[in-house]
């Protein structure tokens, strides 16, 4: 299997425009998590799906960010608009049960 | 989610076992003890976990006290490959609850 695999690695972008990530999950889990990274506040859990369906988004930090999960293959976190603030890394991982969670390699997004 | 208390950073020498400590004091009957790493500029990685029983697999070992309030981490022959943050996490296996990612014990094997 080729683990959870994310899009693009690295995304630089102004202030202002949409940035949209992508992950694919590894096939058969059925959970998928979306979390930003940073210096200042560590590793945080944004939303996260079962079945396509989300189940807790308290982690998403306020109305420009939203997260799809379309079908079992694919999920894309938007933030839209974008603001330096927003600039991190962010992981996808997918799990077959909650706890064991399996992560891609993260897209390392810079706003500016 | 219980809290752990993890040293801030180790040095272990290549090719000697590495233990890392966490303390979990206020873990609960039906919580397990978890360990993921993080490589440098990676995702996160699952090691092990366990309840109460010591638990090894083909990357570590998972020791954990009789009382549960605290475990160990064993690399049994630390690489320099084995550079990295490892994260101690307490919660109930498969609940609602999500992993929550302290600051970690930054590893660094020197050759």
């Amino acid at each position: 299997d080729a683990g959870v695999i994310q899009s693009p690695r690295h995304e630089v972008t102004e202030m202002g425009q949409e940035v949209t990530l992508r992950c694919k999950p590894i096939s058969g889990h059925d959970y998928l998590f979306w979390y930003r990274q940073t210096m200042m506040r560590g590793l945080e859990l944004l939303i996260y799906f079962n079945n396509n369906v989300p189940i807790d988004d308290s982690g998403m930090p306020e109305d420009r960010f939203s997260a799809k999960m379309p079908n079992a293959s694919f999920s894309t976190l938007k933030i839209q608009p974008s603001e330096p603030r927003d600039s991190a890394v962010y992981f996808c991982a997918s799990s077959a049960r909650r706890d064991t969670q399996y992560f891609g390699p993260g897209t390392r997004l810079t706003v500016l | 989610d219980a809290k752990t208390t993890q040293p801030t950073s180790m040095d272990c020498a290549e090719g000697r076992a590495a233990n890392l400590p966490c303390n979990h004091s206020t873990i609960s009957g039906n919580e397990y003890v978890y360990w993921y790493r993080q490589i440098h500029s990676q995702g996160p990685q699952y090691i092990i976990h366990g309840l109460k029983n010591n638990e090894t697999n083909e990357m570590a070992s998972l020791i954990i006290t009789e009382d549960r309030k605290s475990s160990t981490l064993i690399l049994p022959h630390a690489t320099l490959r084995d550079t990295a943050v490892y994260y101690c996490i307490v919660r109930v296996t498969g609940s609602q609850g999500n992993l929550i990612f302290g600051k970690g014990t930054k590893l660094s094997v020197k050759p």
